[in-house]
């Protein structure tokens, strides 16, 4: 069975500019999650849609948004890129959303805004 | 709320033993352990349910203390490969995952 891909694993982006974070899911998986990494900041929540309706939101702006598809692929968007966004975004899939549900994690798509 | 891990750095010898520990402000619903090795994805370890379990894979084995809100994850005879960056994520009420900063544990021959 595939893994979770994250497409693309690289990104440098310019302050004020846009992006857009892709994950596809594991097969039959229909729970996807986000998180942030950085370095001392450890993994940081930013949202989790299952059944492409968003089930939990983090603390973080509205510059950050995202959507799932009904093939359980899921988009991040970044708008007006700040150099605090640097950083690894990591999607994580599950068989289903709830506290049973182990998270298998994608690669991540290293983002590096100057 | 960030549950709390510690310690925040930890070195062994081969073959010695460690505990990690991870502490939340709230009630705990379930905890998750996760392993990350350096430049790569973190990997799913065990998860423990409200109950005070205690749950093992291999010699890696957790424990969850409901009343004391908190779970320990033990690396008992540790190898090489047990090398990483470990992570608790805590499930409490309304919120989905929360993860902790984690804890660097580094296993020397």
């Amino acid at each position: 069975k595939a893994g979770v891909t994250q497409t693309p694993r690289y990104l440098i982006k310019t302050r004020g500019q846009q992006v857009t974070l892709s994950c596809s899911p594991i097969s039959g998986h229909r729970s996807v999650s986000w998180y942030q990494q950085t370095p001392g900041q450890g993994l940081q929540f930013l949202f989790e849609y299952f059944s492409e309706t968003q089930r939990n939101k983090g603390n973080f702006p509205g510059r950050f948004s995202g959507r799932q598809f009904s093939n359980s692929r899921s988009e991040m968007n970044v708008s007006t890129l700040e150099l605090g966004d640097s950083a690894l975004y990591l999607c994580a899939s599950s068989l289903v959303a709830g506290r049973n549900s182990p998270l298998h994690f994608g690669n991540g798509t290293r983002l590096t805004v100057t | 709320q960030q549950p709390v891990q510690s310690p925040q750095a930890v070195i062994l010898r081969e073959g010695e033993d460690a505990v990690i520990n991870c502490s939340s402000s709230k009630a705990l619903y379930s905890v998750h352990w996760y392993r990350q090795k350096h430049g790569e994805a973190p990997v799913f370890l065990m998860i423990l349910l409200k109950g005070g379990e205690q749950k093992g894979h291999d010699k890696i084995s957790a424990s969850f203390n409901e009343k004391k809100q908190q779970s320990s994850l033990y690396l008992t005879a540790s190898q090489l490969s047990y090398s990483g960056t470990y992570f608790c994520g805590i499930e409490t009420s309304g919120s989905r995952l929360t993860f902790g900063e984690g804890t660097q544990l580094t296993v020397n021959p």
